[in-house]
């Protein structure tokens, strides 16, 4: 699976779009870019996935660059829940390589 | 949807003691993880099961540590004998065929004093 690099910590006021970036500069043809995010004492939570187009659920909006190196996870109204830390995964989807490699991610702060 | 579960949440035991912890997959998911979440290495993938078969146990620690899957509904982890080091968070997870999202338990606090 492709390295990924996110910041170590960003900030975010409540009521704001908090954009969360990520580099993935090696990834490969087949490889998707998930995000999960871990609150606090919970385990980590899928939040959404993408090969090359825009992707958009009820959670999270997931922007990737065309030439796939780097991507951005976009909260668009920011809670104080969504404090937690946030990954970025790049992976084979399916097959037999169902196995997911965690950095150490982005400590998101929602500030009130 | 019950989700992932495990028990026990949160264990307190002597070293030397042996620790099993359990997981109950989502119904219908083949593929079942265990990890373990330090402050000091993150979370870590311990072994996988796919179809009830362990497919990958590169990650588990040493033979202090073993893992089974008797059923498609049911695994555990054991440490025996339990050490200080072993304390940790430990996540038990599980998808489904298509493999595109899997899904985490709460976890098992495991302190080993």
């Amino acid at each position: 699976d492709a390295k990924t690099t996110q910041p170590p910590s960003m900030d975010c006021a409540e009521g704001r779009a908090a954009n969360l970036p990520c580099n993935h500069s090696t990834i490969s043809g087949n490889e998707y870019v998930y995000w999960y995010r871990q609150i606090h004492s919970q385990g980590p939570q899928y939040i959404i996935h993408g090969l090359k187009n825009n992707e958009t659920n009820e959670m999270a909006s997931l922007i990737i660059t065309e030439d796939r190196k780097s991507s951005t996870l976009i909260l668009p109204h920011a809670t104080l829940r969504d404090t937690a830390v946030y990954y970025c995964i790049a992976k084979n989807s399916g097959g037999s390589n169902y196995k997911l490699t965690f950095g150490k991610g982005t400590l998101l702060t929602v500030n009130p | 949807d019950a989700g992932v579960i495990q028990s026990p949440r949160h264990e307190v035991t002597e070293m030397g003691q042996e620790v099993t912890l359990r997981c109950k997959p989502i119904s219908g998911h083949n593929s079942l993880f265990w990890y373990r979440q330090t402050m000091m290495r993150g979370l870590e993938l311990l072994i996988y099961f796919n179809n009830n078969v362990p497919i990958d146990d590169s990650g588990m620690p040493e033979d202090r540590f073993s893992a089974k899957m008797p059923n498609a509904s049911f695994s555990t982890l054991k440490i025996q004998p339990s050490e200080p080091r072993d304390s940790a968070v430990y996540f038990c997870a599980s998808t489904g065929t298509a493999g595109n999202t899997i899904y985490f338990g709460e976890g098992s606090w495991l302190t080993v004093v």
